[in-house]
């Protein structure tokens, strides 16, 4: 069955500097999607970033990147030179290929401090 | 920047009744989705809909739920007799066509900014 586990309830990071996210999941089917999400206080579901099973590179978007360690089933957030605008909830999830379901993990909640 | 867009934005509803969330995806999507955030938990996936008709759906899709897609627009979520723990964020999403890459669909599903339900 499919499991994402993000351990870390809440992280505190100053601003302008670069903080991981971190969250390991569970899956036999060889042929899945990676998403993380951010939700700010408002509640909207922002999409940040994707990584694919097969992908050779770790995907980069702006000052987000991605920590993908296949063989240890972890796919870690990067944000790099934090912003006060970063402080929200930040949710990991996966989907699995054919399906069509995204599952989310507990979620991270960022406070980044001035 | 195109966005999925759901009305109302908040719902009050006495227990018992009928509710309707409503929400028109990104025009050029093909995946509709439902998915649902109770207070302080993680978001949980309700259905997925494609080409008219329920592709996926979650065991808490169950009778009390339907979804339809009325016309060329829109998309809703149908809850029969609510309960007090229907009382959630409802998120509608959608995706493009999920092309298939290496064997993956790497197609992302945009969200609309929630309906919160409070059901009395």
């Amino acid at each position: 069955a499919q499991k994402i586990t993000q351990t870390q309830p809440g992280m505190f990071v100053q601003e302008k500097e670069a903080v991981t996210l971190d969250c390991t999941y569970d899956t036999s089917d060889p042929s899945y999607g990676l998403f993380w999400y951010k939700q700010p206080s408002s509640g909207e579901m922002i999409f940040l970033i994707y990584q694919g099973s097969y992908d050779q590179q770790n995907a980069t978007e702006g000052r987000y990147s991605l920590n993908f360690q296949k063989a240890r089933k972890s796919a870690n957030l990067v944000i790099s030179a934090s912003q006060l605008g970063d402080s929200a909830m930040y949710f990991c999830a996966m989907r699995e290929t054919g399906g069509f379901k995204t599952i989310f993990g507990a979620g991270t909640r960022l406070f980044v401090k001035a | 920047e195109p966005e999925v867009t759901q009305t109302p934005s908040h719902q009050v509803t006495q227990m018992g009744q009928e509710v309707i969330l409503r929400c028109v995806p990104i025009s050029n999507h093909l995946y509709f989705y439902w998915y649902r955030q109770i207070l302080g938990q993680k978001v949980e996936f309700l259905v997925s809909f494609y080409n008219n008709e329920i592709s996926e759906k979650s065991e808490i899709f169950d009778d009390q739920f339907s979804v339809e897609r009325p016309d060329g627009s829109n998309f809703t979520l149908k809850i029969r007799s609510t309960k007090l723990e229907d009382s959630a964020m409802y998120f509608c999403a959608s995706s493009e066509a999920h092309r298939f890459r290496g064997g993956y669909s790497n197609q992302p599903q945009h969200f609309g900014d929630g309906t919160r339900l409070s059901i009395l």
